[in-house]
């Protein structure tokens, strides 16, 4: 059975520093992984996606990822939080027919 | 089109209610499916469909029902309701395009609280 581990449940980081988020996988195949951002009661929305070739994937609002098989992990990371980053972060692995999610990370982003 | 819809957004029940949260989508996609999120869990699959007609049961299926009898509505029934139904529920469509990759689309919850 698949699942998704992300290891830190809550990071702090100033705004304008970089910050990464950690997310390991285990699944049999070739996994489809994706990064969701949920800010305090919204929805979630799409940050990346990797489906195969280039292991690094770009994003939106400045956010990347990068695919290592090796680790079974796919990092985000962004070069400069901004304070409306504040949210949590949802790691995704999908197969034919569910998603299946990791526990989540919260970011705090202190001035 | 307007994506994924659920009705309503929020609900306040007794233990031992019943009631169908609605899901839609006009997107003709095959995959529906329901989560529930709790306080750091993420999301957990109850139910999922992969087309009218199917239907299959997820991580926590215990105390909900569904039914797929169009490809646009997949509600979520509880039957008996309890105060560890207590959570937010999204409904998800996906499309799977030619050469694998696919395209997911989240309704914006609906936020239940049993008391």
């Amino acid at each position: 059975a698949q699942s998704v581990t992300q290891p830190d449940i809550h990071i702090t980081v100033s705004e304008g520093a970089s910050l990464e988020l950690r997310c390991n996988y285990s699944y049999g195949a070739t996994p489809y992984l994706f990064w969701y951002v949920q800010s305090p009661g919204q929805g979630l929305q799409l940050l990346l996606k990797y489906f195969s070739g280039d292991t690094l994937v770009q994003g939106i609002k400045g956010f990347e990822a990068e695919f290592k098989r090796s680790q079974s992990s796919f990092n985000l990371r962004k070069p400069s939080v901004h304070w409306s980053d504040a949210a949590e972060y949802f790691c995704v692995c999908s197969n034919d027919y569910k998603l299946s999610f990791g526990a989540g990370t919260t970011v705090t982003v202190r001035a | 089109n307007a994506g994924v819809t659920q009705t309503p957004k929020f609900q306040v029940l007794k233990t031992g209610q019943s009631m169908t949260l609605q899901c839609a989508q006009d997107m003709n996609h095959e995959y529906m499916s329901w989560y529930r999120q709790d306080p750091g869990m993420g999301l957990r699959l109850i139910h999922y469909s992969v087309g009218a007609g199917i239907t299959d049961q997820g991580e926590v299926p215990n105390g909900y029902n569904v039914s797929r009898s169009t490809t646009e509505d997949f509600p979520l029934r509880l039957l008996s309701a309890a105060p560890s139904q207590t959570s937010v529920y999204f409904c998800a469509s996906r499309k799977r395009l030619a050469g694998g990759q696919e395209t997911q689309y989240f309704g914006p919850g609906t936020r239940l609280l049993v008391l």
